[in-house]
């Protein structure tokens, strides 16, 4: 079966410092990846996607940079942090294809920069 | 721009009671919607995935039901629980969206179940 790991769990970071989320899928390949932000009282909002190796798009203009290095590794990163980086931050997964099989989530990162 | 609400986005019930959740989108150009459950501080929990051409699926006590022509979803929820008490998100696939499948979620609705 697959399962979608993010860590860590909970983040306490200083304003302009570096950040590195990550996520890895078990159990399947070349997923399509995914990465989420839920401000406070917000829905969440798609921050970049990831259709294979080392491709990446990015939803939204902001302080942060996605990579995939490996098939079923997706990273978040960001040089430099800002007060409104904070949020809860998921990974999610789904196979590709034009028919969008079932998506799964991870159990999050709660992200607050100080 | 697919713009997807939910409706009410807060609602308390006694346990035992049956409810309903509802989920509108604008585009009815979608490949499917998806119903999840998310507890305070966790991540989301898959409940139900209906395609565009299916207009129902259950699954134990819910049941999710779909009219792609008319913009809405419902989720069923029969003999409420306090064990049911979560946020409950819709998203949508956009047809259009090529091989991306990005999901485009509701605000959600904050379901508690009082014992």
């Amino acid at each position: 079966s697959q399962t979608i790991h993010q860590w860590p769990a909970t983040l306490v970071q200083p304003v302009g410092s570096p950040l590195s989320l990550e996520c890895t899928v078990e159990g399947t390949s070349n997923p399509n990846l995914y990465w989420y932000r839920q401000a406070a009282g917000r829905g969440l909002q798609l921050l970049f996607y990831s259709v294979g190796i080392g491709q990446i798009s990015s939803e939204v203009p902001q302080n942060l940079s996605a990579s995939r290095p490996q098939d079923r590794q997706f990273i978040l990163s960001s040089k430099k942090l800002l007060l409104s980086d904070s949020g809860f931050y998921l990974c999610a997964w789904r196979l590709g294809g034009l028919r969008a099989p079932e998506a799964f989530f991870g159990q999050g990162t709660r992200l607050t920069v100080v | 721009k697919q713009e997807v609400t939910q409706i009410p986005a807060a609602l308390s019930v006694p346990e035992g009671e049956n409810l309903v959740l509802n989920c509108s989108f604008t585009d009815s150009a979608i490949y499917n919607l998806q119903w999840f459950r998310q507890d305070p501080g966790k991540g989301l929990t898959s409940l139900l995935l209906i395609q565009s051409s299916q207009r129902e699926q259950t699954s134990g006590r819910l049941n999710a039901s779909l009219d792609k022509s008319s913009g809405r979803s419902t989720l069923y929820i029969a003999a409420s629980q306090p064990g049911d008490s979560a946020t409950y998100l819709c998203a949508v696939t956009l047809a259009w969206g090529g091989a991306t499948n990005k999901l485009i979620f509701g605000t959600g609705t904050l379901l508690a179940v009082q014992p």
